[in-house]
């Protein structure tokens, strides 16, 4: 159980375009999920915050404008990346966050490879 | 300022070997201690974790050690595999605001020579 997707798992596009990626919770409903940037050999890096039915909350440094977050449902949450440019080049994760037996999880995706060129 | 410090940054063990990685923090609210496996290009899974409530837990090859008083927490890898190469990281709640919030160490690469 307590599985989330991301699709697409790597995109390449042009510099100026905009780029969307799904994070699904598949067996489990999210009122909460988390959108993270990770680079190289380094941790990770929260970028904001996706709560279901109310707007996403922002890391400190984190353009909103550019990162349109939103979470139209319980089991979806995208992140759309506008006017990409290759420093946004990076690999981009989502977690979902379930209060289990365990304590307060988050599941992650497998993460999508964003390629800017 | 980090929440949680993490050590090594990386770490070579020999196969069969015990792989240790330890954390430290600092907000004597947090009371649950996850611990993350990421292989490259994959996103992160859920390894093993702990509440405070315990100063041990054990799943087959990986243990949980948790020193409240230290407030340090610590990964042993028994029985190393060239497998468990991966970076493992450490993690606590927020205990603010955000409901499910982390806080992540800086990460451990680890390297298991056959």
């Amino acid at each position: 159980g307590a599985v989330v997707s991301q699709h697409p798992s790597w995109v390449i596009c042009k510099s100026g375009t905009s780029v969307k990626i799904e994070c699904r919770s598949l067996d489990f409903q999210a009122t909460t999920m988390f959108w993270y940037r990770q680079f190289p050999k380094q941790s990770l890096m929260l970028m904001a915050t996706s709560n279901e039915g109310s707007k996403a909350t922002y890391e400190q440094g984190v353009e909103k404008d550019k990162f349109l977050i939103n979470h139209a449902s319980l089991t979806l949450s995208t992140l759309t990346v506008t006017s990409a440019h290759p420093e946004d080049s990076s690999f981009y994760i989502c977690s979902a966050f379930l209060a289990d037996s365990l304590g307060d999880t988050q599941y992650f995706g497998p993460g999508t490879r964003l390629t800017v060129l | 300022q980090q929440q949680v410090k993490q050590s090594p940054q990386s770490l070579i063990v020999q196969k069969g070997g015990i792989s240790i990685i330890n954390c430290a923090y600092e907000n004597t609210a947090f009371d649950y201690f996850p611990w993350y496996q990421q292989f490259p290009g994959k996103g992160p899974a859920l390894l093993i974790a702990i509440r405070p409530d315990v100063s041990e837990k054990k799943e087959g090859r990986f243990t949980i050690s948790f020193n409240k008083s230290a407030k340090q927490f610590s990964l042993h890898i028994m029985d190393s595999q060239p497998g468990d190469s991966a970076t493992y990281f450490c993690a606590a709640p927020d205990g603010g605001s955000t409901l499910g919030r982390l806080y992540f160490g800086r990460g451990t690469q680890l390297t298991v020579w056959p």
